[in-house]
C-alpha cells in the first residue's frame, strides 16, 4: 500500500536553532518526493523536489535529503526564523497510475522566540 | 506567469445551504485537482479533472461535485451544507498527468455555522 509517513506530529524550537523532519515513504515505483511548506490558512508551497538519483537539495535554509534505499527523507531547517512556523508537508510521487499523489499529514512547527 | 487564482478566499454559510467554489489554474496546466484540509488533517482528495472529464474522485460523500470547463478553470459545489464540511479548500493544477508537480492556490476558508 503506497503510504507517506511523517514525523514528529508537531515541534517546538528556539528561534535561531536547527530542526529535522522526517518523511518515510512506501510508495512505488517512486517518481519523485516534494517538501511543501503551508502557511496558516494558505496553500502549500513546493520548497524543493527531488527525484531518484538526487540526495540533496537546498533551498536557502532549507536542505532536504533523500535515501531511496530505505524510502526515507529529511528535511533540515538551519538557524530557525519565526517566519519558519508553518506546516511541512512530503508528498510523494508515483511513476504509473492516473491518482498519483500521496500526501504526509506534515509537522506543525513552531518557532519561538 | 500567473498562479493558482481560487475564489473566493473567505465564505460563511449556513448548514442546508449550497456553495460554489472557483479555480483558475496556471496557464497551459490541464489538470485541476481539489483538496479538502481540516485542522490536524492531511489534504483530503476530493476530485481530478483532465480537460473537462473527471479522471479521480476521492472518498466523499455525493454533496461534493465538480466541473471543468474548457478554459480549464474549474468549479466546486457542496449542496447541504454541513458543519464538518468548514474546511480550507484547496486547487491545485499539473500541466498533464500523471501529475508530477502540483501548483497550490491560496485556497478557499469555508465556514459552516
Amino acid at each position: 500500500k503506497n503510504q507517506v509517513e511523517q514525523s514528529p506530529q508537531s515541534l517546538i524550537i528556539l528561534e535561531g536553532k536547527n530542526c529535522t523532519l522526517q518523511c518515510n515513504y512506501t510508495v512505488s515505483p517512486f517518481s519523485n518526493l516534494r517538501w511543501y511548506k503551508q502557511d496558516t490558512g494558505r496553500g502549500p508551497v513546493s520548497l524543493t523536489i527531488m527525484t531518484f538519483s538526487e540526495n540533496t537539495k537546498s533551498n536557502g535554509r532549507y536542505t532536504a535529503t533523500l535515501d531511496a534505499d530505505t524510502k526515507q527523507s529529511s528535511l533540515h531547517i538551519t538557524a530557525s526564523q519565526l517566519s519558519d512556523s508553518a506546516s511541512y508537508i512530503c508528498v510523494v510521487s508515483a511513476e504509473t497510475g492516473a491518482n498519483n499523489l500521496f500526501f504526509g499529514t506534515g509537522t506543525r512547527l513552531t518557532v519561538i522566540p | 506567469k500567473a498562479g493558482v487564482t481560487q475564489t473566493p478566499r473567505y465564505l460563511i454559510k449556513t448548514r442546508g445551504q449550497q456553495v460554489t467554489l472557483s479555480c483558475s489554474p496556471i496557464s497551459g496546466h490541464r489538470s485541476v485537482s481539489w483538496y479538502q484540509q481540516t485542522p490536524g488533517q492531511g489534504l483530503q482528495f476530493l476530485f481530478e479533472y483532465f480537460s473537462e472529464t473527471q479522471r479521480n474522485k476521492g472518498n466523499f460523500p455525493g454533496r461534493f461535485s465538480g466541473r471543468q470547463f474548457s478554459n480549464s478553470r474549474s468549479e466546486m459545489n457542496v449542496s447541504t451544507l454541513e458543519l464538518g464540511d468548514s474546511a480550507l479548500y484547496l486547487c491545485a493544477s499539473s500541466p498533464g498527468i500523471p501529475k508530477n508537480e502540483q501548483y497550490f492556490g491560496p485556497g478557499t476558508r469555508l465556514t459552516v455555522t
